[in-house]
């Protein structure tokens, strides 16, 4: 399956301000995911990060919050903007071939504390 | 809409012991059902899968998990607890309809006793 390296894996920001997080995986996926874990959660889905096109968003998110980018088939971004205390979480990029043995695979998340 | 329910939050078992965890989920369709298991300060790494075929899925590190149709249900399960398990596990259920999004349930939190 497919490797996904995430960064930053950590970060402390002031609040107002925006974090841009990077996520490579080391070969083609059909479809990458943004998912949030807030501290002692579950993961909840962001957005779903469309090549070529806008990300699609889960209700509770918006663009101007989570801008997401997708250049390629193997590199996705989420900005957080703005940034608030209550966005304090780990942030985690998912991706997946989309084949029949539909194997997902995730980053190991960037740990985000907002001060 | 499409749902997984974990109904017990935490879990404590004595190394050992055996163990399951409850997963049960609601989607029309059938479902494409995982378990991950997250250790403090990590990642989320996948025990196993189901897609179709045998109900009864072996996975890693000597979990299995059956999937009942009829109960909604993929139950994870390990005969032999070790102090190394100890983590948060969560069940999930890819949903169809173009997107093939995981929607995870809230995780069930296992502590070991030696």
């Amino acid at each position: 399956s497919a490797v996904i390296s995430q960064k930053p894996s950590r970060d402390i920001c002031q609040r107002g301000t925006s974090l841009t997080i990077q996520c490579q995986v080391d070969s083609q996926v059909t479809m990458m995911f943004w998912y949030r874990q807030q501290p002692g959660q579950s993961l909840t889905l962001i957005a779903t990060a469309n090549q070529g096109s806008e990300a699609t968003y889960e209700s509770g998110f918006v663009i101007d919050k989570f801008p997401i980018s997708r250049p390629n088939l193997t590199f996705s971004t989420l900005t957080v903007s703005n940034m608030s205390p209550e966005d304090s979480s780990i942030y985690l990029c998912s991706a997946t071939t989309g084949r029949e043995n539909y194997g997902y695979t995730f980053g190991s998340g960037t740990r985000l504390t907002v001060v | 809409a499409q749902s997984v329910t974990q109904p017990d939050i935490h879990i404590t078992v004595s190394e050992g012991a055996s163990l399951e965890l409850r997963c049960n989920y609601s989607y029309g369709a059938t479902p494409y059902l995982f378990w991950y298991v997250q250790s403090p300060g990590q990642g989320l790494q996948l025990l196993l899968k189901y897609f179709s075929g045998d109900t009864l899925v072996q996975g890693i590190k000597g979990f299995e998990a059956e999937f009942k149709r009829s109960q909604s249900s993929f139950n994870l399960r390990k005969p032999s607890v070790h102090w190394s398990d100890a983590a948060e596990y969560f069940c999930a259920v890819g949903v169809s309809g173009g997107y093939n999004k995981l929607i995870f349930g809230a995780g069930t939190r296992l502590a070991v006793h030696p």
